[in-house]
Parts: C-alpha cells; structure tokens; sequence
C-alpha cells in the first residue's frame, strides 16, 4: 500500500501562473485534508473534504481551490500564484484521531 | 478563536527524559494529539488524548488535564532519533480539523 502519495515533489513557479497539487489515498479514508507550513510554524488548514464530492473552507482558503470528484483524489489548485504562496504543502487522510500525512510538495513561486 | 502555546526549542542530552507541554484555547475540543516531524520529512502521529489522564505508547507518554486546557508529551530513554520537531494539535468542537501548534524543536545531544 502507498498510502498517502503527493505529486509533484517539487515545482518552481512564476507569479500569476496557476498548477494543481494532487494527493491521491489507497486506504479508503473519508477525510482528506490540504495543509500548508511555513518555516519554523505548524501546519495551516487550508480546505479539507469529508468525503467524495464534499469540500470545505479551512483557516486560509484565499488564493485555493479544491475538488474530490472521487474518494481517493484531492485536488489543491492555484488560480493565480503569489510569492506569499511559497510553502510546502501536506495532504492528509484521517482515520478516527489519526491522520496520516503525504511526503509534501515544495512550491516556490517566484 | 483557537490558540496553541508550545516552547519552540528544548535540548536534552540522550538517555534523559524530556517533557514537552502544550496549553490551548479553543471554542471547543475533542482531543488532544501529538505528531512529530522530522526535517524535510512529513508528521507522522503519536498518540491522542481524548480523556484526562497518562496514555503510555513505549517510550513515548502523553498526559492531558481539559479542566487547566493542558497537555504534553513525555519522552524518556531519549535517542538521537527523537531529534525532530513536535506538534501539538486540538481537534476542534465539530471534530472534523485539527489546528496545530507552532511545534518544539528538539535537539538531543550526545
């Protein structure tokens, strides 16, 4: 089992260009989470799903958009990149009290 | 609103025994859980705390008080390996999120 898998790893953009994070699941979890974490702080809710079809607002939605067409996709778009989305993003499942987190995307918008 | 206050850097020398302590404020809560981080790594869980009290997992305790909005995270016969970065999170009053603290980092030093 994968678990939680994040693509890309890694990606450099340049103000106002859009790009779309994926997190893909295999353990059938409901929830699904995109967090974000800048240096030396804790992790941002930034949306979050609770199951196939559903999206919500977390702490700092602005500048985000998020899709779940299917149970085991959760899908983080930026519409228009900003320096200030320099970060590295985490998505994560939850299974009762414990989440289980992807290895990361590192996104540097220049 | 919700609020998280953790120390950001304690340093401990292997073999010895560390705490870490974690207050919150929030409009309501489900639990208390902890998760460490290693650099350039993802969080990965190590215990929730729904109940006042000491849950043992190994080397790794973690104790909550709801009535003084408290917790922490003990770890003893510290090794190299727990040098890492540790979160405290809230589950919050509809217990679908967490909002995290800003983390300890911990250095164990030989």
């Amino acid at each position: 089992n994968a678990g939680v898998t994040q693509t890309p790893k890694f990606r450099v953009l340049k103000t106002g260009q859009s790009m779309t994070l994926l997190c893909a699941q295999d353990m059938n979890h409901e929830y699904m989470y995109w967090y974000r974490q800048d240096p030396g702080m804790g992790l941002r809710l930034i949306h979050y799903s609770v199951g196939e079809g559903t999206t919500a607002k977390g702490e700092v939605p602005d500048g985000y958009n998020v899709s779940r067409l299917k149970k085991q996709n959760f899908l983080l778009g930026l519409e228009s990149a900003a320096p200030s989305q320099t970060s590295v993003y985490f998505c994560a499942t939850r299974d009762l009290n414990e989440q289980f987190f992807g290895p990361g995307t590192r996104l540097t918008v220049l | 609103g919700q609020s998280l206050e953790q120390p950001s850097e304690v340093t401990a020398v292997e073999g010895a025994i560390v705490q870490i302590n974690c207050t919150y404020q929030t409009s309501g809560f489900y639990g208390l859980s902890w998760y460490q981080q290693h650099d350039g790594g993802a969080p990965t869980f190590l215990s929730y705390n729904a109940l006042d009290g000491l849950e043992e997992t190994g080397r790794f305790s973690s104790f909550l008080s709801r009535s003084d909005s408290y917790g922490y995270l003990l770890l003893q016969e510290l090794q190299m390996k727990d040098s890492a970065s540790y979160f405290c999170a809230v589950r919050d009053s509809y217990g679908q999120n967490f909002v995290f603290g800003p983390g300890t980092r911990l250095s164990v030093l030989p």
